[in-house]
């Protein structure tokens, strides 16, 4: 069963600073690794996507994966008011990518 | 820009009624899937579907569930016999299956309430 954890928040940062989000899973097979930001009574929207070890940035954002501590975050920089969402991890398996499995997401407030 | 569209956005039911839930994924995505949302919690897995066929489904997704793609556009989520905690946002998945990565387009939602 995989399981994917998430620190439910809130999460309070100031307008400009850094907001760390962070997931953990339990499943080491898992291979895809995504971020999705969810506003409320909205779908979750795909944000970054990342599979390899290290860091991938894209814009304001940057995934964070360790595959060895089953980890992964999303550090966002000039955190901006319209940032404030639930940030949802998501978590697929290459050889099982049929029913992946998100956490129960990270309720983050930006404040200016 | 493609998106997956969702219909009907809220819907009302009696327990015991049957719902229909309608989705038309992005056209030429290859793997079609449900999730639901209670309010405030989790979005959870309940079914994927590839070439005509459920290829996984969870442990929510009991004999009270089924899908189908009638035509070449549309994917749809059945429930027989409504109960009160069907209640949820139901959302409507689409991905192209090609590459390593599995990247879901979800739909905006269609908000079920059984009474």
């Amino acid at each position: 069963q995989k399981e994917v954890e998430q620190n439910s928040g809130p999460l309070s940062v100031p307008e400009g600073a850094i907001a760390s989000l962070n997931c953990t899973y339990s499943d080491r097979g898992s291979q895809s690794f995504f971020w999705y930001r969810q506003y409320s009574g909205k779908s979750p929207e795909l944000i970054m996507f990342i599979y390899s070890n290290g860091d991938k940035e894209d814009g304001r954002f940057t995934a964070q994966l360790n595959k060895a501590s089953q980890y992964v975050s999303l550090l966002i920089r000039d955190s901006q008011p319209s940032d404030s969402a639930t940030y949802l991890c998501a978590v697929d398996s290459l050889y099982n990518n049929n029913d992946m499995r998100f956490g129960a997401g990270t309720r983050l407030t930006v404040k200016p | 820009e493609p998106e997956v569209t969702q219909t009907p956005s809220h819907q009302v039911t009696q327990m015991g009624q049957e719902v229909i839930l309608r989705c038309v994924p992005i056209s030429n995505h290859l793997y079609f899937y449900w999730y639901r949302q209670i309010l405030g919690q989790k979005v959870e897995f309940l079914v994927s579907f590839y070439n005509n066929e459920i290829s996984e489904k969870s442990e929510i997704f009991d004999d009270q569930f089924s899908v189908e793609r009638p035509d070449g556009s549309n994917f749809t989520l059945k429930i027989r016999s409504t109960k009160l905690e069907d209640s949820a946002m139901y959302f409507c998945a689409s991905s192209s299956g090609q590459g390593a990565v599995e990247k879901l387009f979800f739909g905006s939602g269609t908000q079920l309430s059984v009474l």
